[in-house]
């Protein structure tokens, strides 16, 4: 599986917008970028996924480089509830290897 | 619904017992899977059910038994466990299988093995 490189940790001040990179140098073709976070004694949350283009919903947005071996998933107004292990993942498109394989992610804390 | 339900959310079990965790999706979700995640780790990947076959099996020891009697329902039995199984078993839904699809995770099931 294509690995990601996440920083360990980061803080932003609340009510400030959060820039969380990931790098994927190894990304193939048909890999589809995926973040998800997980707050304290929760599951995993989705929150948003791409694959070549930059991608918004009503959480955040993916931003992914031309080449497509980094992305920054962009949290435009950080409250405290965004305080969570940050997770970016590469899941291939095909059908026989798809599987979610997680990384240690980015323990992002949100200074009030 | 756009929820994936999982019971029960708290487990405590002797080496000797089987228990049975249940995840349920009402999303018309075809691909379910099952993690463990053991405390401050990333959840690993233990099986994958695709329409309800089992198409991705981890290297799971047979003490974890996996079965999806329908679209909507993933058990995860469970017999003669050991301490180290000790874990938060989560439960996820997609639409489908592939990347193209985001995952739905559970609550999950906090199981303490004694």
């Amino acid at each position: 599986d294509a690995k990601t490189t996440q920083p360990n940790s980061m803080e932003s001040n609340e009510e400030e917008p959060v820039h969380l990179p990931c790098n994927h140098s190894t990304i193939s073709g048909t890999d589809y970028i995926h973040w998800y976070r997980q707050l304290p004694s929760q599951g995993p949350e989705y929150v948003i996924h791409g694959l070549t283009s930059n991608v918004n919903n009503r959480m955040a947005s993916l931003a992914i480089a031309e080449d497509r071996k980094s992305s920054t998933l962009i949290l435009h107004r950080a409250t405290l509830r965004d305080a969570a292990v940050y997770y970016c993942i590469l899941s291939p498109r095909g059908v026989g290897n798809e599987k979610l394989t997680f990384g240690t992610g980015t323990r992002l804390t949100i200074i009030p | 619904d756009t929820e994936v339900t999982q019971t029960p959310k708290h487990l405590v079990m002797g080496m000797t017992n089987k228990k049975s965790l249940k995840c349920e999706q009402h999303m018309g979700h075809r691909a379910m899977y099952w993690y463990k995640q053991k405390a401050k780790k990333p959840p690993e990947l233990m099986f994958v059910y695709s329409y309800e076959k089992l198409s991705i099996n981890e290297s799971v020891p047979s003490r974890f038994s996996p079965e999806c009697p329908n679209s909507s329902l993933l058990n995860l039995h469970l017999h003669a466990l050991q301490p180290e199984d000790s874990a938060l078993y989560l439960c996820a839904s997609s639409q489908d299988r592939g990347g193209a699809y985001g995952y739905t995770f559970g609550s999950g099931t906090r199981l303490t093995v004694v």
